[in-house]
């Protein structure tokens, strides 16, 4: 089935720094989204692309659609202790839209 | 007001009983899900129910039965509980078509 591996598997980082990761499928996705999932939580989806070349802000994140329709990636700026969590990349396969398929996942760890 | 509430938030059961978790949504969605994610973080759907009717069944074993009385609840049964069924359990709601689930803060589930 399909595969979406995220990159870096975990993160350890200062408070204050910026922070990259990204999600890469072995097919095409036509929407890329990103959640997050706080200890103890559910995933709570931060943002949502639906076009190629799409860039999205929200707040101090920033997400990328890849132009293959392949990749995803997620910013993070000036990083807060609360930005801890597990960030996840997912999106329905091609001709599934009802199916979401999520990605390994990047553990984010912020020191002060 | 709970969007997605699922009961319970902790279960904890021996090896061959059947236990319930139960799931209820207050958005209106018309789509509702189960997913499982395991001791990895790895998310996996499971079932997927469209106003009640059942969409997406995964390779799960038939142990597990989804019953979802209306458009608002949906439950999952397990017989025969095992210990690799340890795990966290996640409810989802959306509606069809839109990416964007909505997640229950999941169900821990522990066989022992």
């Amino acid at each position: 089935g399909q595969q979406l591996n995220q990159s870096p598997q975990s993160m350890f980082i200062q408070e204050g720094e910026d922070v990259s990761m990204n999600c890469t499928s072995s097919s095409i996705f036509n929407t890329w989204l990103w959640y997050k999932q706080d200890p103890g939580e559910g995933p709570v989806l931060l943002i949502a692309l639906y076009k190629a070349g799409e860039l999205t802000s929200n707040g101090r994140l920033t997400a990328q659609f890849g132009i293959t329709r392949k990749d995803s990636f997620l910013n993070i700026s000036a990083s807060i202790p609360s930005d801890v969590g597990i960030y996840f990349c997912a999106g329905p396969p091609t001709g599934t839209a009802s199916k979401l398929t999520f990605g390994t996942g990047t553990r984010l760890q912020v020191t002060l | 007001d709970t969007a997605v509430s699922q009961t319970p938030k902790y279960l904890v059961t021996q090896m061959g009983n059947d236990k319930s978790i139960k799931c209820e949504q207050n958005l209106g969605h018309d789509t509702m899900y189960w997913y499982k994610q395991d001791s990895k973080k790895f998310l996996k759907i499971m079932f997927s129910y469209n106003n009640k009717e059942l969409i997406i069944n995964e390779t799960v074993p038939n142990r597990f039965s989804p019953k979802s009385p209306d458009k608002a609840h949906l439950n999952l049964h397990i017989n025969s509980l095992e210990l690799g069924d340890s795990a966290v359990y996640f409810c989802a709601s959306s509606l069809v078509r839109q990416g964007g689930y909505t997640f229950g803060s999941g169900t821990r589930l522990t066989v022992v």
